[in-house]
């Protein structure tokens, strides 16, 4: 089955920093890679999703980046907040067959924003 | 629209007991899922189900069973509880085929002492 790796396991940074957050996959089948975040005691929440046939994808702050070939993908966050602060976990899934949508997750990353 | 409802928020068990974690969503959704979630770790898949009469195991499904009788209900149910169940539950849903955001429920805190 599919394997999901994510590094670093913890991060710390300034205020203002960027973060980058990477994970790599072992399906090649693998179309789908979404990232969580999680605030402490709360349920994990979406925050940007990338599919197999684009090489990034950019929503304000947060960018995710896709390296088929390489069979790895990762999480941009520029000026960074300290509301930012939270665990943040990538996922992988494949469209079709008999996936039905389960996701693999990373073992997430404690994203800490110092003000 | 409540989304997904998951009771209850937490519970202490003690060994050999057992118990049923509810799930309940309201958008209709075909595909819902129950995660575990240890600390320090990422979510792993206890059981999925892809609509009513549905239902398959995941990558750690020992000590856990479910069923799926409505489109809306998902019960998740340990038998025997083990200190090693002790973990958040997190169920989930999502529309179906071609469709992947994940709905989270706000999740069952689960210690077995």
């Amino acid at each position: 089955g599919e394997n999901v790796e994510q590094h670093p396991s913890t991060l710390s940074v300034q205020e203002g920093d960027s973060a980058v957050i990477k994970c790599t996959y072992s399906d090649s089948a693998s179309n789908y890679f979404p990232w969580y975040k999680q605030e402490l005691g709360k349920r994990p929440q979406l925050i940007i999703d990338i599919r197999s046939n684009v090489g990034e994808k950019k929503d304000q702050r947060i960018a995710v980046t896709l390296n088929k070939t390489a069979k790895h993908f990762s999480l941009h966050i520029t000026e960074t907040q300290p509301e930012d602060s939270a665990v943040y976990f990538c996922a992988a899934s494949k469209d079709g067959g008999t996936s039905y949508g389960k996701l693999t997750f990373g073992q997430g990353t404690i994203l800490t924003v110092h003000p | 629209n409540a989304g997904v409802t998951q009771t209850p928020k937490f519970r202490i068990l003690k060994i050999g007991q057992s118990m049923t974690l509810q799930c309940t969503q309201d958008m209709n959704h075909n595909y819902m899922y129950w995660y575990r979630q240890d600390p320090g770790m990422g979510l792993k898949l206890i059981y999925y189900s892809v609509g009513a009469g549905i239902t398959d195991k995941g990558e750690v499904p020992n000590g856990y069973n479910v069923s799926r009788s409505t489109t809306e209900d998902f019960p998740l149910r340990l038998e025997l509880a083990a200190p090693s169940q002790t973990s958040v539950y997190f169920c989930a849903t999502t529309p179906g085929t071609g469709v992947f955001g994940y709905t989270f429920g706000s999740g069952t805190r689960l210690t077995v002492v």
